[in-house]
């Protein structure tokens, strides 16, 4: 079973910090994908990535970056966090289709 | 372009009873179709997936069928249960299998 791993289920942060939220797979795909969950608005997509080091934006990039380093690891960067950006981030992945997700973090920031 | 379209919840069932959620999608070219299923406090889990036209997908009593010519992947279970209770998403990917689309959620409630 392909296994997306983010680093943490809940983040409290403060207004003005710069935030990094984690995400690893273990089955070597290529494309992952960053999307934040709001209640109504379903999923959107924020960045995604086909290889290591190349990134795109999705439908609401402002405000955040992301890092591709290692073909496993997709990070999300919130530069300076603000209180809009309080939701559920979620990461996926997927070779092709379908995507598989991870658990989520619930980010807060106060 | 593409996008996808579910009805709007919430929807309140009782134990057993039968389920439609609908979904329609807009889409060039070929698309696969998605059932995904988020439970209270976890991620999205893939439920069903069908790839091409006439394709019934299926898993856990639940069934989708994937209609062309109504550009329609209905979610569909004959009898639900209480642990069915979450937010089902229908999505689509594109034919190259890298942009996914997915619909705004259907909150399913079902009580004993």
């Amino acid at each position: 079973d392909v296994k997306v791993t983010q680093s943490s289920r809940y983040l409290v942060k403060r207004t003005g910090e710069k935030v990094f939220l984690e995400c690893v797979q273990d089955m070597d795909h290529e494309n992952m994908f960053w999307y934040r969950q709001d209640p109504g608005l379903g999923l959107r997509l924020i960045y995604f990535s086909y290889d290591v080091k190349m990134k795109e934006k999705g439908d609401i990039p402002e405000g955040y970056s992301v890092s591709r380093e290692k073909k496993e690891r997709f990070s999300l960067i919130l530069e300076s966090a603000s209180t809009n950006q309080t939701s559920m981030y979620l990461c996926a992945s997927s070779l092709r289709e379908p995507q598989h997700f991870g658990d989520g973090t619930r980010l807060s920031i106060l | 372009g593409d996008s996808v379209t579910q009805m709007e919840g919430p929807v309140t069932l009782s134990e057993e009873a039968f389920l439609t959620i609908n979904c329609t999608y807009t889409a060039t070219g070929y698309p696969s179709l998605f059932w995904y299923v988020q439970y209270p406090g976890e991620g999205l889990q893939l439920l069903l997936k069908a790839t091409k036209a006439d394709d019934k997908g299926s898993n856990k009593g639940f069934e989708a069928t994937y209609r062309k010519e109504t550009t329609s992947f209905h979610l569909e279970k004959g009898s639900v249960q209480v642990s069915d209770s979450a937010v089902y998403f229908c999505a689509l990917s594109d034919f190259n299998g890298n942009q996914f689309y997915f619909g705004t959620g259907t909150s399913l409630t079902v009580i004993p």
